[in-house]
């Protein structure tokens, strides 16, 4: 079955101690994303990469950090979370070439005491 | 940059109503405008997009429709049913065919009541 996978889905931490959020795709896409989902704020982009070891920030990209090494995976690294990081989280991913539509993980629920 | 204003927050219709979403968006190079469908604990998945060369597409009870001098683009859903329910999420890049970056509206809460 075509999907992005996230891990966790649900996370509780303390502001300090890093953590990562996985994300996996399985249909051979090169243009991966994150963004942020808050109340009355709609779906803020975090970081994005248009392929392996290129990446770039979005529009909300202070306090993230992303790698790409592989075209599968995409991880969201919290080095040092705060309180104001506790949200929901989307990985999305799509073709560069032919077909806009992003495809969508289930999202993880983060939340930074 | 881009912003993309979209309104009502919330919208509650009777069962068999219509329902209208409207966005606005504030850079004419904007060509591509999508709707993504958000159930609850989980991800938006795309309903329907369109293109700027584009006036109106329509796909079955759905249709979006664009006005590029007026900068602002309208999704209509007919013969409402209860699993319509759920946040609906406008959208505009200026990339189409490109993987590029989506501006996202703030979100329409849909209820359809029964």
């Amino acid at each position: 079955e075509a999907q992005v996978t996230q891990n966790p889905r649900y996370l509780i931490t303390v502001t300090g101690k890093k953590l990562t959020v996985t994300c996996s795709q399985n249909m051979n896409h090169e243009y991966m994303s994150w963004y942020r989902q808050d109340p009355g704020l709609g779906l803020r982009q975090i970081y994005y990469s248009m392929n392996v070891e290129v990446t770039d920030k979005g529009d909300v990209p202070e306090g993230y950090k992303v790698s790409r090494k592989e075209k599968r995976n995409f991880p969201l690294i919290l080095e040092s979370p705060s309180p104001n990081q506790t949200s929901l989280y989307f990985c999305a991913s799509s073709f560069l070439l032919g077909s806009n539509e992003q495809f969508f993980g289930p999202g993880t629920r983060l939340t930074v005491l | 940059g881009e912003n993309v204003e979209q309104h009502p927050s919330t919208l509650s219709v009777q069962e068999g109503d219509s329902a209208v979403i409207k966005c606005t968006y504030s850079d004419s190079a904007s060509n591509y405008f999508p709707w993504y469908k958000q159930e609850l604990g989980k991800g938006p998945q795309l309903i329907i997009d369109i293109r700027s060369n584009v006036g109106e597409k329509k796909d079955q009870r759905i249709a979006v429709t664009l006005n590029k001098t007026a900068k602002h683009f309208s999704l209509h859903i007919t013969e409402t049913q209860p699993e319509d329910s759920a946040v609906y999420f406008c959208a505009a890049s200026q990339d189409y065919n490109q993987g590029g970056k989506l501006i996202f509206g703030q979100g329409t809460e849909l209820s359809v009541k029964p």
